[in-house]
């Protein structure tokens, strides 16, 4: 069954580092976001992404963050400067088509920041 | 903004019941739904999703109802099982699917 793969899976980094987050979307599938769980939270949307470029965006998701699809597999969010409150689990997740469709979600990134 | 939100934060069941978890949504212009199960350290996984047009969907063990006069989703577990001890999600296609916009979650919990 195609799934979604996110690496690492643990990423530990000093405040102030950046980090690349690294997911594989299943492959045929258009649509690709991230989204991020702090402990014990909901999930929250951050960002999705269509045709190379940025659907949506969410206020979380503001100037240290970018994404980006080099190669046609990998699809990377990027956290320039991180801070202590960026520790979350990160998501990843691919959808064939927009509508009415369910997203496939990958295992997650554990960020911490220390 | 709109959002949406769950009326129960945790449930425990005995084993072999039934369960039913509940969504309230409100923005009336979302056109489709997906739960989702979260179990410990990993990612959201599909169980069930549903169009506005549908009131109700049918999976196995699963079913999901759905009342647009009063925004509110539900998810039926038939005969909950130990492997069902999850965080359950409902999810709103918001925005004409740029994104999903999740509930709080409810911790289901299965008592033997």
């Amino acid at each position: 069954e195609p799934e979604v793969t996110q690496t690492p899976s643990h990423q530990v980094t000093q405040m102030g580092q950046e980090v690349i987050l690294r997911c594989v979307p299943i492959s045929n599938h258009l649509y690709f976001y991230w989204y991020r769980q702090i402990l014990g939270q909901k999930v929250e949307f951050l960002v999705s992404f269509y045709n190379n470029e940025i659907s949506e965006k969410s206020e979380i998701f503001d100037d240290q963050f970018s994404v980006e699809r080099p190669d046609g597999s990998n699809f990377t969010l990027k956290i320039r400067s991180t801070k202590l409150e960026d520790s979350a689990m990160y998501f990843c997740a691919s959808r064939g088509t927009v509508m009415n469709t369910e997203a496939f979600f990958g295992q997650g990134t554990r960020l911490t920041v220390v | 903004g709109e959002s949406v939100g769950l009326h129960l934060p945790t449930l425990s069941v005995q084993e072999g019941d039934n369960s039913i978890i509940n969504c309230a949504y409100s923005n009336s212009a979302s056109d489709y739904f997906i739960w989702y199960k979260q179990e410990s350290g990993k990612g959201p996984q599909f169980i069930i999703d549903i169009r506005s047009n549908m009131d109700k969907r049918q999976g196995q063990r699963v079913t999901v109802l759905l009342n647009k006069t009063v925004k509110h989703l539900s998810l039926q577990i038939a005969a909950t099982q130990p492997g069902d001890s999850a965080v359950y999600f409902c999810a709103e296609d918001y925005n004409y699917g740029q994104n999903f916009v999740f509930g709080p979650g409810t911790r289901l919990s299965v008592l033997p």
